[in-house]
């Protein structure tokens, strides 16, 4: 299965609450699991990522959380500011190659 | 640095036109993508190519062809538009594909077709 499953599919959170997205896949041979976000009217742009030999990563407010034998990752956005208000996918990229696969897709709205 | 750079950035086509959509990077990347976004369901691979030369279908390959007959430039060629192909087009590129962790997709700002 080629398929990356991402939930929720929109968001609102409160400005300084955490922000969680999570998102499911089937197949083993994924070997590099990254985040993008965009913003209206651009291109994504990497956010973070994971491989699955770690458990966790962090940089600054974002977190990625990786749950190797459940075959699922989350995004956790701490302290969530109105700036990060965008849509963030999810991907997957299969082993030796170097096209990623999508999630669906989360708009995250942080209200003031 | 302009990094990929797409044109044009909207497009109104009529059924059954042609048209090329351009795609460049400065990046000396040699992979490159194109994807399509339709609202609420992500992105989804039409053609990637390995280096120059070469290319392959992705997903969604029906109803558009591409080439690569240098590093820098990779454009997507609609024959026969048909309302389905109404999207948001994004062009990307990325380095490596073989290096765990290396493959950072850097995408340009994207193309909005329309065909009416």
């Amino acid at each position: 299965q080629q398929q990356v499953k991402q939930s929720p599919q929109s968001l609102i959170v409160q400005k300084g609450g955490i922000s969680i997205i999570n998102c499911a896949y089937e197949n083993t041979a994924f070997d590099y699991f990254p985040w993008y976000q965009q913003f209206p009217g651009k291109g994504p742009a990497l956010l973070i990522a994971i491989r699955p030999d770690v458990s966790e990563k962090k940089e600054g407010r974002f977190t990625i959380s990786f749950n190797k034998s459940a075959k699922q990752f989350s995004l956790h956005i701490m302290d969530s500011q109105p700036g990060d208000s965008a849509t963030y996918f999810c991907a997957a990229r299969m082993a030796g190659q170097g096209n990623l696969i999508f999630g669906k897709g989360t708009k995250l709205s942080v209200k003031p | 640095n302009a990094g990929v750079t797409q044109t044009p950035k909207f497009r109104i086509l009529k059924i059954g036109q042609s048209m090329t959509l351009q795609c460049t990077q400065d990046m000396n990347h040699n992979y490159m993508y194109w994807y399509r976004q339709d609202p609420g369901m992500g992105l989804k691979l039409i053609y990637y190519s390995v280096g120059a030369g070469i290319t392959d279908k992705g997903e969604v390959p029906n109803g558009y062809n591409v080439s690569r007959s240098t590093t820098e430039d990779f454009p997507l060629r609609l024959e026969l538009a048909a309302p389905s192909q109404t999207s948001v087009y994004f062009c990307a590129s990325s380095y490596s594909s073989t290096e765990t962790g290396a493959n950072v997709l850097t995408f340009g700002a994207g193309s909005r077709l329309t065909v009416l």
